[in-house]
């Protein structure tokens, strides 16, 4: 199973963006990366998902490696509500393109947001 | 409040206890999943079922944990004789299988805290 490689800390300013990195370089063809995050007392949350192109959301970007070995997950100005741990995770779709059960987690990256 | 919900929030048991913990899905999503989380990391997969069958069993499960889904709706997970090294925050998550190549992110609960004295 492939796995990820996050740092175990980083420090933000709030209203400033945060890039938080994720090496992968075991990945394969068919690995989805997606992340979530997980509020202090709270269960995780879906933050985002790709495989090859960069993805935005409402919460989100995603930047993606042209060789996938490593992403960032991007908070374009960070508030004091995104101190949370935040997990990169591979998930394999398989052939038919549809995406297995388990979420395997590490142990994340630790996000504070000072003010 | 549609979310997946938790019951109890927090439990305390004596070693060798049997405990119950429930878990109630988003209504409509054919997927449950049971984690498991321990101090300062991060959730362990235990089970997942679609619907009522159960799929995939970590090994994580010994043969004292037991979790079923009887109606596809809700479901349970059951620690027989607990042990100290059970304490932990019991996860559950939901999500709702589509069609080939749509995506099923993973709605989690707040989860049941148990310590095992």
């Amino acid at each position: 199973e492939a796995k990820t490689t996050q740092p175990n800390s980083m420090e933000s300013n709030e209203e400033e963006p945060v890039h938080l990195p994720c090496n992968h370089s075991t990945i394969s063809g068919t690995d989805y990366i997606h992340w979530y995050r997980q509020l202090p007392s709270q269960g995780p949350e879906y933050v985002i998902h790709g495989l090859t192109s960069n993805v935005n959301n409402r919460m989100a970007s995603l930047a993606i490696a042209e060789d996938r070995k490593s992403s960032t997950l991007i908070l374009h100005r960070a508030t004091l509500r995104d101190a949370a741990v935040y997990y990169c995770i591979l998930r394999d779709v398989g052939a038919g393109g549809t995406s297995y059960g388990k979420l395997t987690f590490g142990q994340g990256t630790i996000l504070t947001v000072h003010p | 409040d549609t979310g997946v919900s938790q019951d109890p929030r927090h439990k305390i048991t004596k070693r060798g206890q049997n405990v119950t913990f429930r878990c109630d899905p988003i209504s409509e999503h054919n997927r449950l999943y049971w984690y498991r989380q321990t101090l300062g990391q991060g959730p362990e997969f235990l089970t997942y079922f679609q619907n009522e069958a159960q799929l995939e069993k970590s090994r994580l499960l010994s043969d004292r944990f037991s979790a079923e889904r009887p109606k596809g709706s809700f479901s349970t997970l059951e620690i027989q004789r607990t042990e100290q090294g059970d304490s932990a925050m019991y996860l559950c998550a939901s999500s709702l299988r589509r069609g080939q190549g749509l995506y099923n992110e993973q709605f989690f609960g707040p989860g049941t805290r148990l310590t095992v004295l």
